[in-house]
Formats: structure tokens, C-alpha cells, sequence
């Protein structure tokens, strides 16, 4: 039972254009979430995070919205350049990533920057 | 950025071999390390958790006593796979974390396969 889901495997989005990666959670019980951005042959690198008790954290391009009520966040990257391709995965956590916990992953959305 | 470092990033061994997988982080101290493990089309899921100086916690369905894990100090935690069989064949990947609230930086990962 996937409690983290990236239904889109892959996205193709026009360099300059605004690229949207869409996730949901089915665990209400989680209220820290993160984005992770990787490349072939290298780890997950941390991109973003937001806490529940917000709903839109930005950090330069890069811009998660979090809606509680239907359980679903979303990185927005605005303008898409051709070194944001790369596997996206949204990740999620309870108790505010602060104790012992885990992540819970999605299973990633392939972002593909086309010139 | 903090940087996490895994070693090795490919094993290939016979069947009972049993494998070390060391993960350690360069630039902070983490007082937490997190192991997961990835099988092909699958996201990342959590096998388990390690705190420097005290036991691990392991998620439900990963046996202990087949995937020992030691954090002795703020910097290193070792994996290792006893008696690998095949079925063991995986993306191993490790994440550390620093001070409360601050994200997972995670390595680059080991490809381990058993033949």
C-alpha cells in the first residue's frame, strides 16, 4: 500500500516554461515533506521541505504548495532549465522530521527539459 | 552542502558472502542515520534507523539478524548483509541527518549483487 504517490512517471516540459510535479499522501499522520532531485548514479539530493503548518515554501525556482485538506503537495520550478532533468521524488515523514523517523517515498517522476 | 559518503558503490559476490556497506558523513555529525533499500520500478523504502551508540530500529519484514547495522560514532554507520543470497540483490542507500529538523542528505548508494 503506497502511502506516497507520484501517479505521473515522467513529464516533459519546454525549457523557460514552468515545470509542476504533483504528489499525494494517503497518511495523515505525516506533516513534513520534502522534495529530492536525482541524477543517474548519484543519491537523492535535498531540494525543498515544507512543514504542515504552511502551505507554500519557496526557495529561488523552486516552489512547494501543500494542500492539507486533500492531502496533496506540489513542486512548482519556474523557469525550467535543461540541468533541472532529472527523477524527482517527493518525500514524507511524521513528527515533523525532528524524531527518529524515516522517509516514505514515491516512486519518482522522471523530468525531462526539452530546448 | 552536507556531504554523505558510501562505500562501495558496487559489489558483486557469491551466494553467503556476507557484505559490509559503510556510510559516513564529511562535513557534520549525524546523530542519525537511516538505511533503505530499493528494488527495480520501487521507490526507496526504510529498513531501518540507527541512532549513534544504540541499538537499531528496524521497520517491520527486515530481519535483524540478517542486516546488522553499527553506528559507533557521529560520522559512520556500517551495513552489513550476512550470508547474502540472491534475492538480496539491491540498491542499498543510506541517509544521514544532523541536528533536529534539518533533512536527510542521503549517498550515492550500493548497487549489491549476489550470484
Amino acid at each position: 500500500d503506497q502511502q506516497v504517490k507520484q501517479n505521473s512517471p515522467s513529464l516533459s516540459v519546454q525549457e523557460g516554461r514552468i515545470s509542476i510535479l504533483n504528489c499525494d499522501y494517503t497518511n495523515s499522520m505525516f506533516d513534513y515533506f520534502l522534495w529530492y532531485k536525482k541524477y543517474p548514479a548519484e543519491g537523492p539530493t535535498f531540494l525543498i521541505s515544507i512543514s504542515s503548518i504552511k502551505d507554500k515554501n519557496e526557495d529561488g525556482r523552486f516552489t512547494v504548495f501543500l494542500n492539507k485538506s486533500a492531502k496533496h503537495l506540489s513542486l512548482h520550478i519556474v523557469p525550467s532549465q535543461p540541468g533541472d532533468s532529472a527523477v524527482y521524488f517527493c518525500a514524507a515523514s511524521a513528527n515533523s522530521g525532528g524524531g527518529a523517523d524515516g522517509l516514505t517515498f514515491g516512486k519518482g517522476t522522471h523530468l525531462i527539459i526539452q530546448p | 552542502g552536507a556531504v554523505v559518503s558510501q562505500h562501495p558503490s558496487w559489489v558483486i559476490c557469491k551466494s553467503g558472502t556476507s557484505v559490509k556497506i559503510e556510510c559516513r558523513s564529511l562535513d557534520f555529525q549525524a546523530t542519525t542515520m537511516f538505511w533503505y533499500r530499493q528494488f527495480p520500478k520501487q521507490s526507496l523504502m526504510l529498513m531501518a534507523t540507527s541512532n549513534e551508540g544504540s541499538k537499531a530500529t528496524y521497520e517491520q519484514g527486515v530481519e535483524k539478524d540478517k542486516f546488522l547495522i553499527n553506528h559507533a560514532s557521529l560520522t559512520l554507520s556500517t551495513l552489513t548483509v550476512t550470508s547474502a543470497h540472491p534475492e538480496d540483490s539491491s540498491f542499498y542507500i543510506c541517509s544521514a541527518r544532523g541536528l533536529t529538523g534539518q533533512p536527510q542528505h542521503f549517498g550515492d548508494g550500493t548497487r549489491l549483487s549476489i550470484l
